[in-house]
């Protein structure tokens, strides 16, 4: 059973780049899964945010894509996310989760981290 | 983009009686519909895939049905542990995947 734990700045400044990154153990990051990142705003339900394969092919919400970053560090068996010129409502608990090829149900999801956006 | 919305946003029901939550997609999306159960402070948990098949682990009291547009996930005799949110999550068509915007299944 594949683990995902996510880490990275809790406060991000207005405007600044929000990062996080999503450690996996217990399986390759070579493995046969999309990579992806979901959000929930404290309060509201979640929101799929992109993914990324271990090919290195990515697909982004079109509503975040101008923003979104998400790439693979193969040699730590890592993926990170990062959203620039980030704003208040951008502020959730982001979690990193993994989907089994070819499907794309969340079958493993790390714990979550809240980050906020605030000066 | 694939809106699914469902219904109702907030359900009360008693321990041990049966709870129907739904779930409607904009379009068809086939059988291509996952559940999930999140309780405060955690991550969503995986319970349905493929619309009616339950994930490892997910005890057999958590049915799920539907096709096409509409869609159901009950559970049969409810635990005080079931008290949670769930949502549901589309994969037919993406970008981008979606969601619900959630049920809350409270204690009457």
């Amino acid at each position: 059973q594949v683990q995902l734990q996510e880490s990275g700045p809790g406060l991000v400044k207005p405007s600044g780049t929000l990062s996080l990154t999503c450690a996996v153990s217990g399986g390759s990051i070579s493995d046969y899964n999309w990579w992806s990142w979901v959000r929930q705003p404290p309060g509201k339900g979640l929101e799929w945010i992109g993914e990324i394969y271990r090919s290195g092919t990515t697909d982004f919400n079109p509503s975040l894509k101008s923003r979104v970053t998400i790439s693979l560090d193969k040699s730590k068996n890592q993926f990170s996310l990062k959203v620039s010129s980030a704003t208040a409502a951008d502020t959730a608990v982001y979690y990193c989760a993994s989907a089994s090829w070819p499907s794309r149900y969340f079958d493993n999801w790390g714990q979550g981290t809240l980050v906020t956006v605030s000066s | 983009e694939i809106v699914m919305t469902q219904s109702p946003a907030t359900l009360s029901v008693s321990p041990g009686e049966r709870a129907t939550l739904s779930c409607r997609a904009s379009q068809s999306i086939s059988s291509n519909l996952a559940w999930f159960q999140q309780k405060p402070g955690q991550a969503p948990r995986l319970l349905i895939y493929r619309a009616s098949t339950r994930a490892t682990g997910i005890p057999a009291r958590f049915s799920g049905s539907g096709s096409g547009t509409e869609f159901t996930l009950t559970i049969s005799s409810l635990q005080s542990e079931d008290f949670a949110v769930y949502h549901c999550q589309q994969y037919d068509d993406w970008p981008p995947i979606t969601f619900g915007q959630g049920t809350r299944l409270e204690i009457k």
